[in-house]
C-alpha cells in the first residue's frame, strides 16, 4: 500500500530565502507525481506533474525533482514571497490510478 | 469546460436530511475521483469512477454514501441521512486515463448542523 510522507509539516521563512519541501513515498511503481498547493479554504491548485519517466519538471520560481529509485521528490522555490504562503501537497498516482495524497507542508512566508 | 465545476459550492443542511453533491469533469476525462477533507485534516479518497468500469468504492466511509458517474460526464455523489461528521468540503478531480495528472474542482463545503 503506498504512503506518503511530507517534511517539514510546518515551515516559516523571511522573504527572499529559497527552500526545498520533501515528499518522500514508499512504492516506486507510480504512473507520476504531482504537487499541489491549498490555500485556507479553497480548492487545490496543481503546480508540477512530474512523469515516471522524467526528472524534473520546473515552472517559473517552482522546481519540482523526482527520484522513483529512492521514493523521494522535492520541491524547490526560489526568491520565496508572501503569497506563496499556502499548504503544499505532493501526491503519487500508482498503478490503481488513485492520487494518494501527503499531509501536507504548510509554508508561511513573512514579510 | 475549462476546468472542473463543482456544485453546490457551499451547503447547509440539518441533521437526518439527504443532500446531493454534483461535479462536472473536464470534457473528455474519463477518470473522476472523489476525496474529502475535513477540518485540518488531509485528503481522504471516497470513490473513483473511471470509464465504463466497475468504480473503486473502498473509500466510502458507510453505506450512507453513494455516488453515480453517467459515462463520461457529470457525477452525483449522496450522502443519505446526514450526520454532523460528514461536514468537510468534498472535492472532485477528473484526469485522462494513463496518469495524465488530475484537476481539481473548488469543492463542496457541507456543514451539517
Amino acid at each position: 500500500k503506498q504512503e506518503v510522507t511530507q517534511i517539514p509539516a510546518a515551515l516559516s521563512v523571511p522573504e527572499g530565502e529559497n527552500l526545498v519541501l520533501n515528499c518522500s513515498f514508499t512504492d516506486s511503481a507510480i504512473y507520476n507525481l504531482q504537487w499541489f498547493r491549498q490555500d485556507p479554504g479553497k480548492g487545490l491548485t496543481s503546480l508540477l506533474l512530474i512523469q515516471s519517466s522524467q526528472r524534473e519538471q520546473t515552472s517559473g520560481r517552482l522546481n519540482a525533482s523526482l527520484d522513483k529509485s529512492s521514493g523521494r521528490s522535492t520541491l524547490y522555490i526560489a526568491a520565496s514571497q508572501p503569497g506563496d504562503s499556502a499548504t503544499y501537497l505532493c501526491a503519487a498516482q500508482g498503478g490503481s490510478e488513485k492520487l494518494v495524497f501527503g499531509k501536507g507542508t504548510k509554508l508561511t512566508v513573512n514579510p | 469546460g475549462a476546468g472542473v465545476s463543482q456544485s453546490p459550492s457551499n451547503k447547509v443542511t440539518e441533521k437526518g436530511k439527504d443532500v446531493e453533491l454534483r461535479c462536472d469533469p473536464i470534457s473528455g476525462h474519463t477518470a473522476l475521483y472523489w476525496y474529502r477533507q475535513r477540518l485540518g485534516q488531509g485528503l481522504e479518497f471516497l470513490i473513483y469512477f473511471q470509464g465504463n468500469s466497475a468504480p473503486d468504492k473502498s473509500g466510502l466511509p458507510s453505506d450512507r454514501f453513494s455516488a453515480e458517474r453517467t459515462g463520461e460526464s457529470v457525477s452525483t455523489l449522496t450522502i443519505q441521512r446526514t450526520q454532523q461528521e460528514d461536514s468537510a468540503v468534498y472535492l472532485c478531480a477528473s484526469s485522462l486515463a494513463g496518469g495524465g495528472g488530475y484537476t481539481f474542482g473548488s469543492g463542496t463545503r457541507l456543514t451539517v448542523v
